[in-house]
C-alpha cells in the first residue's frame, strides 16, 4: 500500500531531552511538511521541504529542527528549546508542480510532556 | 494568501444534505479552493477541489460563484460517520507559492445527530 507513516504513535518527552518523530512516504512525492496542532485548532506549518537536502521553515518553526537526506524520510527534532510541546503533530506529503496540488497526511504522532 | 471565514460549527441530522460556506474575498486569479475533512486524531483527508462553477465526485460537491469570492461544499445525506471538522483552504498551486499555500484555520466542526 501506498502512504505516509508516522511513528511512533504516541512520544513522551522529558523535560530538556530532544526527541525525534519519524516520517516516512512511499508516494514517490517531492514535497513533505510537518504541522503541528493544538486541541481544537487548525494546523500550524513547521517546516516543509521540496527537495531533497532543501527545507524552508514554516510559521512556527523555533524550537524544531528537520532533515531531508531522503526523498521518502522527513524526520523532525523537538528540541528542548520548544518550551511547549504538548500536541499532535502531522506529517504530510504532495507532488511538486502539480496543477492541483493537494496534500496527503499521515496518522499522526501525539507528543506529550512528563 | 487569501484568507477564509467559515462557520465555526454546524449541526445536523442523518439523511439531511449539509452545506457548508467558506468565505475567501482576496481570492487571487491563480488560486484554487480545496476542501479536507479531519477526524478527531487522525490527518486531514482531501475531499474536493475547484476553481471556479462546479465540482462533483463520488463524496461531495463544491459550488463556485462566478465572483469566486465565496465557495459551498455540499454533503449529500450525511451519516453519523460525517461527523468531523472541515477545513476550507484557498492557495496557487503554483511552484512559485509552494508550500505557503496550506494554511488550516480552525475549520468547521459538523456534528451529525442521530
Amino acid at each position: 500500500d501506498g502512504g505516509i507513516t508516522q511513528s511512533p504513535k504516541y512520544l513522551f518527552r522529558k523535560e530538556g531531552q530532544n526527541v525525534t518523530l519519524s516520517c516516512e512516504q512511499n508516494l514517490n512525492h517531492d514535497a513533505m511538511y510537518w504541522y503541528r496542532q493544538d486541541p481544537g485548532q487548525g494546523l500550524r506549518l513547521i517546516y516543509y521541504s521540496q527537495i531533497v537536502n532543501d527545507f524552508q521553515k514554516g510559521d512556527i518553526a523555533e524550537g524544531y529542527s528537520v532533515s531531508r537526506e531522503k526523498k521518502e524520510s522527513f524526520p523532525l527534532t523537538v528540541t528542548s528549546a520548544q518550551k511547549n510541546p504538548t500536541a499532535f503533530y502531522l506529517c504530510a506529503s504532495s507532488m511538486w508542480g502539480a496543477k492541483k496540488e493537494t496534500q496527503y497526511f499521515g496518522p499522526g504522532t501525539r507528543l506529550l510532556v512528563l | 494568501l487569501a484568507k477564509t471565514t467559515q462557520p465555526i460549527s454546524m449541526d445536523s441530522y442523518e439523511g439531511q444534505e449539509v452545506n457548508i460556506t467558506c468565505s475567501h474575498n482576496n481570492i487571487a486569479t491563480n488560486d484554487y479552493i480545496t476542501w479536507y475533512q479531519q477526524f478527531p486524531s487522525q490527518g486531514p483527508r482531501f475531499i474536493i477541489q475547484g476553481y471556479k462553477t462546479k465540482v462533483t465526485n463520488e463524496v461531495a460537491s463544491l459550488f463556485i460563484p462566478a465572483d469566486r469570492k465565496s465557495s459551498t461544499l455540499s454533503l449529500p445525506r450525511v451519516s453519523l460517520s460525517d461527523t468531523a471538522v472541515y477545513y476550507c483552504l484557498v492557495g496557487d498551486p503554483g511552484p512559485d507559492n509552494y508550500g505557503q499555500n496550506f494554511v488550516f484555520g480552525p475549520g468547521t466542526r459538523l456534528s451529525v445527530l442521530p
